[in-house]
């Protein structure tokens, strides 16, 4: 069976700072995507970035970055220039590749930004 | 931006009284899932559906449990005699269906706070 696991339930950063969220996952599948959701304190789940498990080139949108180590089957999440808003629940996620599969989320990071 | 939409935001019933959480998903497209997340706890998978019946379940959706779409636009989730242990928050999320792709974006909507009494 799949599993996620966040072993971090709360960090903080100070505002303009950069901070790593840790993931690792377990898996025998070999095609699959993993990703990182947001959610505020608004609970809408906001998808934050994606990895497809055949891309080596790690994923990056604007201040966001991952660090995809598939062999140590490890996703983690960079945030850099921490911003008030980047303030919420992170939960990294996974899915099995070709197929409309359902989500496999991991417990949750709770990020803390200090100004 | 279309957007996935849920109603109510808040419900509160009496243990052992149904209740029907209902969904509007994007309008083009064709998977449809529940999940929930117990307060605290992380978001599990309920159900995801397609074309008209039951794609994959989880342990969790027992028969006290049942999806359907009635019309062309709602997508709902039926718990016929809820529990305590029912008491969650309820994600809908949706995602198009395209064959040349493997990767399709689940879309999630605002939730549903269930509260058992």
């Amino acid at each position: 069976a799949q599993t996620v696991t966040q072993s971090q339930p709360e960090m903080s950063v100070q505002e303009a700072e950069t901070v790593t969220l840790s993931c690792t996952y377990d898996t025998s599948e070999s095609d699959y995507y993993l990703f990182w959701y947001k959610q505020p304190p608004s609970r809408q789940m906001i998808l934050v970035i994606r990895q497809e498990a055949y891309k080596q080139q790690n994923a990056t949108e604007n201040r966001f970055s991952v660090n995809f180590q598939k062999a140590a089957k490890s996703f983690s999440l960079k945030i850099s220039d921490s911003q008030l808003g980047d303030a919420a629940m992170y939960f990294c996620a996974y899915r099995v590749g070709g197929s409309q599969g359902n989500l496999i989320f991991g417990k949750g990071t709770k990020l803390s930004v200090k100004p | 931006e279309p957007e996935v939409t849920q109603t109510p935001s808040h419900q509160v019933t009496q243990m052992g009284q149904e209740v029907i959480l209902r969904c509007v998903p994007i309008s083009n497209h064709l998977y449809f899932y529940w999940y929930r997340q117990i307060l605290g706890q992380k978001v599990e998978f309920l159900v995801s559906f397609y074309n008209n019946e039951i794609s994959e379940k989880s342990e969790i959706f027992d028969d006290q449990f049942s999806v359907e779409r009635p019309d062309g636009s709602n997508f709902t989730l039926k718990i016929r005699s809820t529990k305590l242990e029912d008491s969650a928050m309820y994600f809908c999320a949706s995602s198009v269906h395209w064959t040349i792709s493997s990767y399709n974006e689940q879309f999630f909507g605002p939730g549903t706070r269930l509260t058992v009494l």
